[in-house]
């Protein structure tokens, strides 16, 4: 398995402009977790979802920030307009029922 | 609410000695606890975990503990080497939350050759 996906790996914006991450979960995996990671804040869950269904957003930090699932494979969190108080890494995990967490590569997004 | 703690935020040790980082969660159905090791610039792994009807496990050099009674688990290095400079984070699921993991916020190990 190629493990969990996520694109781009960079990403360099001007503050103002939508930016999308995509993430595409292990296969066969039921849950998926965006998480963003700062020095500051550390590695905060932002959203999750269970069975393509999102379970709990409280970690979303504000209107600006959306996350959709519409399928098993695939999942986008989209910050609309972007600040670059946004600026870190977001991480994309997987897992099924209550095995092993796996973590993408994360996105490093820079906001201007 | 649902919190892990973690302690201490920074420790260095000397290579050779031992390792231990502490965390404590908020909530008793918690019963999966996950360590993750992070190395600079790249993502969390996976490096051991214990659930919640066991009391210990180890692998290798590295041994986890847990008491459930006092809601607090541990990571235990021995023989410490550079490469095991990181950071670690703890972290505790519960099947009552869809399997919802937590995140302590992170020890910064450094091994002193």
């Amino acid at each position: 398995d190629a493990g969990v996906i996520q694109s781009p790996r960079h990403e360099v914006t001007e503050m103002g402009q939508e930016v999308t991450l995509r993430c595409k979960p292990i296969s066969g995996h039921n849950s998926l977790f965006w998480y963003r990671q700062t020095m500051m804040r550390g590695l905060e869950l932002l959203i999750y979802f269970n069975n393509n269904v999102p379970i709990d957003d409280s970690g979303m930090p504000e209107d600006r920030f959306s996350a959709k699932m519409p399928n098993a494979s695939f999942s986008t969190l989209k910050i609309q307009p972007s600040e670059p108080r946004d600026s870190a890494v977001y991480f994309c995990a997987s897992r099924r029922n209550q095995e092993t967490q796996y973590f993408g590569p994360g996105t490093r997004l820079l906001v201007l | 609410g649902e919190n892990v703690e973690q302690h201490p935020s920074t420790l260095s040790v000397q290579e050779g000695d031992s390792a231990v980082i502490k965390c404590t969660y908020s909530d008793s159905a918690s019963n999966y606890f996950p360590w993750y090791k992070q190395e600079l610039g790249k993502r969390p792994q996976l490096i051991i975990d214990i659930r919640s009807n066991v009391g210990e496990k180890k692998d290798q050099r590295i041994a986890v503990t847990l008491n459930k009674t006092a809601k607090h688990f541990s990571l235990h290095i021995t023989e410490t080497q550079p490469e095991d400079s990181a950071v670690y984070f703890c972290a505790a699921s519960w099947k009552t939350s869809y399997d919802k993991v937590i995140f302590g916020p992170g020890t910064s190990l450094s091994v002193i050759p």
